[in-house]
């Protein structure tokens, strides 16, 4: 069965820093991977997606994803964190014929000054 | 392009009492979806559309039903709400990557 972890249920960065959100994965095949963020009294809104090809993807708000088939992991990155990303951040995998993406439990990032 | 519509965006229900939640979506999706969101759970589904005319049940079910109208509109009733239904509740659309609504915020008391 499809599963996803996010290790960590919270992280603080400093604004200016560079972040680094883990996802890893399990999955059968070579999965579509996702991640979306959610603002405060917000719906999710999609970062980025991975489908296939270059394994490092670009999305909004200058956030990066690399996917690694060998250690099944799918982290966030972004080098330099503004205050106006602190948030929720969700990974997914998925989906396989008609099951539904699976979401990890998110990660809640705090920035401070 | 509005999306993913949800209504009402907030509600407060008293234990036993019925409501639907509407969703509807124009991007000409298959799939919708129901989710709850509750504090430490993440997002969990609670059913789930792959195309009109059908339904499947997804981790958490129990408590709702659904209905798929037709291809825009994918309805989420609770027949008597319990206080373990407050959450917030989030519709989705899309058959690979999901589009989501704003959410509706129910308080059962």
């Amino acid at each position: 069965a499809q599963s996803v972890t996010q290790p960590d249920i919270h992280i603080t960065v400093s604004e200016g820093a560079s972040l680094e959100l883990r996802c890893n994965y399990s999955y059968g095949a070579t999965p579509y991977l996702f991640w979306y963020v959610q603002s405060p009294g917000q719906g999710l809104q999609l970062l980025l997606k991975y489908f296939s090809g270059d394994t490092l993807v670009q999305g909004i708000k200058g956030f990066e994803a690399e996917f690694k088939r060998s250690q099944s992991s799918f982290n966030l990155r972004k080098p330099s964190v503004h205050w106006s990303d602190a948030a929720e951040y969700f990974c997914a995998v998925g989906p396989s014929g008609n099951t539904p993406l699976v979401f990890g439990k998110g990660t809640r990032l705090s920035v401070i000054a | 392009n509005a999306g993913v519509t949800q209504t009402p965006k907030f509600q407060v229900l008293k234990t036993g009492q019925s409501m639907t939640l509407q969703c509807a979506q124009d991007m000409n999706h298959n799939s919708m979806y129901w989710y709850r969101q509750d504090p430490g759970m993440g997002l969990r589904l609670i059913y789930y559309s792959a195309s009109e005319g059908t339904t499947d049940k997804g981790e958490v079910p129990n408590g709702y039903n659904v209905s798929r109208l037709n291809k825009r509109e994918f309805s989420l009733r609770l027949e008597s709400a319990a206080p373990s239904q407050t959450s917030v509740y989030f519709c989705a659309s899309g058959d690979i990557g999901y589009t989501f609504g704003s959410g509706t915020r129910l308080t059962v008391v």
